[in-house]
């Protein structure tokens, strides 16, 4: 059963646009969440992260949006560039140790 | 830089040939996860270490093992690998619990 879900397995966006990428959990009991990028023959590379007692959490270009209410949260990547391109992983945690990762969101970021 | 190192990237064993893969880490790290990663699908846990506590989920088959002789090295045994194995297998740590996971870049593992 998976508990996390990234419903678009694709997206593009303009070079400078917003990028939005959603995320979707089902287990109330989580309250750290992640997002992770992955170049291709790379491990997931940590990006950000927020935790449940927050509803918003922003690093440089990157934004992470919580909504525990609709068990829902969104990264934004504002201005969108060309190095953005890449597999992006929402994670979803408890307080022990199981991450349990989405199926992924393609992202090209066109120039 | 500190970083999660893999070897080796690419690995392929016969069926029903035990293999090992190995994960090392300088980041000096107490917890130590292997996640198995099937084409399009997400990462799924197999078990962690925290320190020298072994924890082992719950669905991961008896065919998986592991071992952490110390804090710098974990390493994952599959003792009869199948065709189902076949899979990428990540290495990941974090400082403690509930702390954003940093992962290796991977061992593709092919079943002949």
């Amino acid at each position: 059963d998976q508990q996390v879900k990234q419903n678009s397995p694709s997206l593009s966006v303009q070079e400078g646009r917003i990028s939005i990428l959603n995320c979707d959990y089902t287990n109330s009991m989580f309250d750290y969440f992640l997002w992770y990028k992955k170049y291709p023959a790379e491990g997931p590379t940590f990006l950000i992260s927020i935790s449940s007692i927050k509803d918003k959490n922003e690093d440089g270009r990157f934004t992470v949006f919580l909504n525990k209410s609709a068990k829902h949260l969104s990264l934004h990547i504002v201005p969108s560039q060309p190095g953005d391109s890449a597999v992006y992983f929402c994670a979803s945690m408890t307080g022990a140790n199981n991450l349990f990762f989405g199926t992924g969101t393609r992202l090209t970021v066109i120039p | 830089d500190a970083m999660v190192i893999q070897n080796p990237r690419y690995q392929v064993t016969q069926f029903g040939k035990p293999v090992t893969l190995s994960c090392s880490q300088t980041l000096n790290h107490n917890v130590m996860y292997w996640y198995q990663q099937k084409s399009s699908q997400a990462p799924k846990l197999l078990f962690h270490y925290y320190d020298k506590d072994f924890n082992n989920e719950a669905d991961t088959p008896d065919n998986f093992q592991s071992r952490r002789p110390n804090t710098s090295f974990c390493f994952l045994d599959i003792r009869s690998p199948g065709l189902g194995d076949a899979a990428m297998y990540l290495c990941a740590t974090s400082r403690a619990s509930n702390q954003p996971q940093h992962f290796g870049d991977g061992t593709r593992l092919s079943i002949l």
